[in-house]
């Protein structure tokens, strides 16, 4: 069985420009969550999909963070214009819904450095 | 608020057993989970701990007590590919996983 699959794993931008990274989670997954890792900080939450409907995106940080999920299956999240404070490893992970117990399989990761 | 903590860094010799704590302050308590993350790698996940007491599994184990919003992690006859480092997360009562800064330990021969 696949993983949770990121793309791309790393990313350089300058500041100001626009880049998306996609997260494939595990076929068959309903939920799917994007996470961050700044430098020196924990692993933060940001987003969570249920299928294709955003179920909670209390952990964005601005408007300048946009996420997707079309068809309920592989999700999108841009960053446009991208900022230095920006720069982290911005994970992705999968679930199937089993309640309190339910554990998240995680991508590698894609390691963003603005510039 | 809510926080996580465990140590930044262990190290410890390999065939030697090494606990790792975790300590929390969350809003709510529906779980613990340990994670392990080998550098540049994904996360993968190691145990759950919802009641109170030991969880063994192989050489890995999990203890919690709610009461002390603590838990330990705790590891056997370490190896080499042991070395990575080691997440605590609590889910709270938005059913977010609140992650700790992660402990890297560090096996030794």
């Amino acid at each position: 069985e696949a993983g949770v699959t990121q793309f791309p794993s790393h990313s350089v931008i300058e500041k100001g420009q626009t880049v998306t990274l996609r997260c494939d989670p595990i076929s068959g997954h309903d939920n799917l969550y994007w996470y961050r890792r700044v430098m020196g900080k924990e692993i933060k939450f940001l987003l969570h999909f249920v299928k294709e409907s955003k179920q909670d995106e209390s952990g964005m940080p601005n408007n300048r963070f946009l996420a997707e999920r079309t068809g309920g299956t592989y999700s999108t999240l841009k960053v446009q214009p991208a900022e230095l404070e920006d720069s982290g490893v911005y994970f992705c992970a999968s679930s199937q819904p089993t309640g309190y117990s339910e554990k998240l399989f995680f991508g590698s990761g894609t390691q963003l450095s603005v510039l | 608020g809510q926080n996580i903590d465990q140590p930044t860094e262990m190290t410890a010799t390999e065939g030697a057993i090494v606990q790792i704590n975790c300590t929390y302050q969350t809003s709510g308590f529906n779980g613990l989970f340990w994670y392990q993350q080998h550098a540049g790698e994904a996360p993968t996940f190691l145990s759950y701990n919802v009641l109170d007491g030991l969880e063994e599994k192989g050489r890995f184990s999990s203890f919690l007590s709610r009461s002390k919003g603590y838990s330990y992690l705790l590891l056997k006859e370490l190896q080499m590919k042991d070395s990575a480092s080691y997440l605590c997360a609590v889910r709270d009562n938005t059913g977010k996983l609140i992650f700790g800064q992660g402990t890297t330990l560090q096996v030794k021969p």
